[in-house]
């Protein structure tokens, strides 16, 4: 079976720096990524890992490690902007075909 | 603009009566999927498409029909609807490179409502 978790909820001040955290259980591995999804709105992709170590991009980074299964999102920086859900999906086949499978989500929410 | 279009954004329908959710992209992608989004159980897959005439059960699939006729269209019935099908409903795609790193354009989403 496949089992992502997540914290249901977080809160953090403007231009603090947050971690989300994502622990995964799956039968293969092929792919941790993370989305964004501002409330009423579609999620936007955020970010790919599929390799050990943190990828960089702007004020987010993602970094994962296979051995813990375990991932997290950082955001640096944040804006009120940044209030959103957070979703870590994973990838537990060795193909595109493979269905994303998302966890529940972590709702930010970033207070002045 | 390339986008991914669902039609309708809101529905409220009645125990039974078929409905079809339209999605559209204009990204030339091959593959597509449709998903709902449910309190406390997050994202789900009902069912994909790597690309025309080609389909496949999601997590979620019954209760459900999707066709692939054509690339940029990937419709989703539901001949006969219940309440536990209320749901927002998400359609995405993606080009197969872009499958592999996860990278899914999502659609606006459609709010369904089986009274």
């Amino acid at each position: 079976g496949q089992n992502i978790d997540q914290p249901t909820e977080m809160t953090a001040t403007e231009g603090a720096i947050v971690q989300i955290n994502c622990t995964y259980q799956t039968s293969g591995f092929n792919g941790l990524f993370w989305y964004q999804q501002h409330a009423g709105e579609a999620p936007t992709f955020l970010s790919y890992n599929v390799l050990d170590g943190l990828e960089e991009k702007g004020r987010f980074s993602s970094f994962l490690s296979r051995s813990k299964g375990y991932s997290y999102l950082l955001l640096k920086e944040l804006q009120m902007k940044d209030s959103a859900s957070y979703l870590c999906a994973v990838r537990d086949g060795n193909s595109g075909n493979t269905p994303l499978v998302f966890g529940k989500g972590t709702r930010l929410s970033v207070i002045a | 603009e390339a986008q991914v279009t669902q039609n309708p954004r809101y529905l409220i329908t009645v125990t039974g009566k078929k409905l079809t959710v339209t999605c559209s992209q204009n990204m030339n992608h091959e593959y597509m999927s449709w998903y709902r989004q449910d309190p406390g159980l997050g994202l789900r897959q009902i069912y994909y498409s790597m690309n025309v005439e080609v389909t496949d059960k999601g997590d979620v699939p019954e209760g459900y029909k999707v066709s692939r006729k054509e690339k940029r269209n990937f419709p989703l019935i539901l001949e006969s609807p219940s309440p536990n099908q209320t749901s927002l409903y998400f359609c995405a795609s993606s080009s197969v490179p872009a499958v592999n790193t996860g990278e899914l354009f999502f659609g606006e989403g459609s709010r369904l409502t089986v009274l």
